[in-house]
């Protein structure tokens, strides 16, 4: 089967600018997720979606991230305006009922913010 | 709070060398246990899951094992061959009727093998 499918793969832009990264699941995945890595450290979830409704968005910014999943496939997480701190890599994760809690990941986008 | 905590931070190995890895988390009530490998520049890929009735679990050269009474879990890599460097992320989630299922992840073990 086809993996998560992320995009950009790389991202440079000043702060104050406005960026959105995009994600295609894995198909018939309906749980998917957004997450921050930051260079040294393990992923930290921004937001995750069932189809197409939220499941926990607590530690999504939500002053300038916001991110939507409106048919339960694809998805888009953007952020604006970008802040320094907000370099890191976004990865996207899927998931689906009945294959336990292994998630698979898509290769993520590394964002540098000048 | 939830907490997963792995050590070493890094490790650098000689080729062929084995090598165990530490995770020791604090989630409870607690639901399983994943260990995932990190590539450089790639996203994490999954090498084992354990729930709390298991304790051990094994793929390929990777064998990871579970005391859920002390809440340790430890990744023995036998063997390790080159492409073994990357970094090793210890995941463990909640119950789904404490925690909601929420997974908590650990900051990584970076491994390097050297030649």
């Amino acid at each position: 089967e086809a993996g998560v499918a992320q995009s950009p793969r790389y991202k440079i832009i000043e702060k104050r600018q406005s960026v959105a990264f995009w994600c295609n699941p894995i198909s018939g995945h309906a749980t998917l997720y957004w997450y921050q890595q930051i260079l040294g450290q393990g992923p930290k979830l921004l937001i995750q979606f069932q189809n197409n409704g939220v499941v926990d968005d607590s530690q999504l910014p939500k002053d300038r991230f916001s991110a939507e999943r409106l048919k339960g496939v694809d998805s888009t997480l953007k952020i604006q305006p970008a802040k320094l701190e907000d370099s890191a890599v976004y990865l996207c994760a899927s998931r689906t009922p009945g294959r336990g809690e292994t998630q698979y990941f898509g290769p993520g986008t590394r964002l540098l913010v000048l | 709070k939830n907490q997963v905590e792995q050590s070493p931070q890094s490790l650098i190995i000689l080729e062929g060398k084995n090598c165990t890895l530490q995770c020791n988390y604090t989630v409870s009530p607690f639901s399983n246990l994943r260990w995932y490998k990190q590539d450089t520049g790639r996203g994490p890929v999954s090498l084992t899951i354990m729930t709390f009735s298991e304790n051990t679990k094994s793929n390929g050269r990777y064998t990871a094992t579970l005391d859920a009474d002390t809440k340790q879990s430890s990744l023995h890599i036998t063997a390790s061959q080159l492409s073994d460097s990357a970094s090793y992320i210890c995941v463990v989630s909640g119950a789904l009727w404490g925690n909601a299922g929420k997974s908590t992840f650990g900051d990584g073990t970076t491994l390097t093998v050297k030649p």
